[in-house]
């Protein structure tokens, strides 16, 4: 299975100011996905990402609040713009290879803390 | 907005001892999928069952499915410490490359 990783690990922002977390996968992957874990809570999809064309996102997230970018197969970005208190959470990247037939792979996570 | 709930919210349960996890879900799948997360950090697939199944094994690791409930069970047997986490169950359906939509969790804690 693929390996991810996923930078920072953790930080704390400012409120206002934005936020990039890169994910690095080591083989190539069609799609990656990104997850937002607010505090004691499950998994929400942000947004799927596909290489060369716009991220799809999901109900409730904007692009220019998340924008995403993919530049290739192995890459990915997603930034957290103008953050507020409320964007506190783990944000994780994800792939899945061979189709979904096997488990997704996860990135270790970006703790966001926004004070 | 999660696909299905999960009980108990919270296991607590002495080494050795069984746990069961419990989740249902609301809509067709491909298949349900079970993670681990330890402490906030990465999730780990544990394991897949397909919508034709019913039964899967995986080590100290059992699952079922029942689609005709709409509803998944994981059961760790001899549990350990180590065992401690949180556990989704996240559903698979429409294309091969489709999202997971999870479910809202158990935080087991396994005693020494």
């Amino acid at each position: 299975s693929a390996v991810i990783s996923q930078k920072p690990s953790r930080d704390i922002c400012q409120r206002g100011t934005s936020l990039t977390i890169q994910c690095q996968v080591d083989s190539q992957v069609t799609m990656m996905f990104w997850y937002r874990q607010q505090p004691g809570q499950s998994l929400t999809l942000i947004a799927t990402a596909n290489q060369g064309s716009e991220a799809t996102y999901e109900s409730g997230f904007v692009i220019d609040k998340f924008p995403i970018s993919r530049p290739n197969l192995t890459f990915s970005t997603l930034t957290v713009s103008n953050m507020s208190p409320e964007d506190s959470s783990i944000y994780l990247c994800s792939v899945v290879q061979g189709g979904a037939i096997y488990g997704y792979t996860f990135g270790s996570g970006t703790r966001l803390t926004v004070v | 907005s999660q696909q299905g709930e999960e009980d108990p919210q919270a296991l607590s349960i002495q080494e050795g001892e069984n746990a069961t996890m419990n989740c249902s879900y609301k809509t067709s799948i491909n298949n349900l999928q079970w993670y681990r997360q330890n402490s906030g950090r990465g999730l780990v697939h544990l394991i897949l069952i397909r919508s034709n199944e019913r039964e899967k094994h995986s080590g100290r690791l059992r699952v079922t499915l029942d689609t005709s409930k709409k509803s998944s069970s994981l059961l760790i047997t001899a549990s350990r410490a180590a065992d401690t986490a949180s556990y989704f169950c996240a559903t698979h359906g429409g294309t091969s490359y489709g999202k997971l939509t999870f479910g809202q969790g158990t935080i087991l804690t396994v005693h020494p």
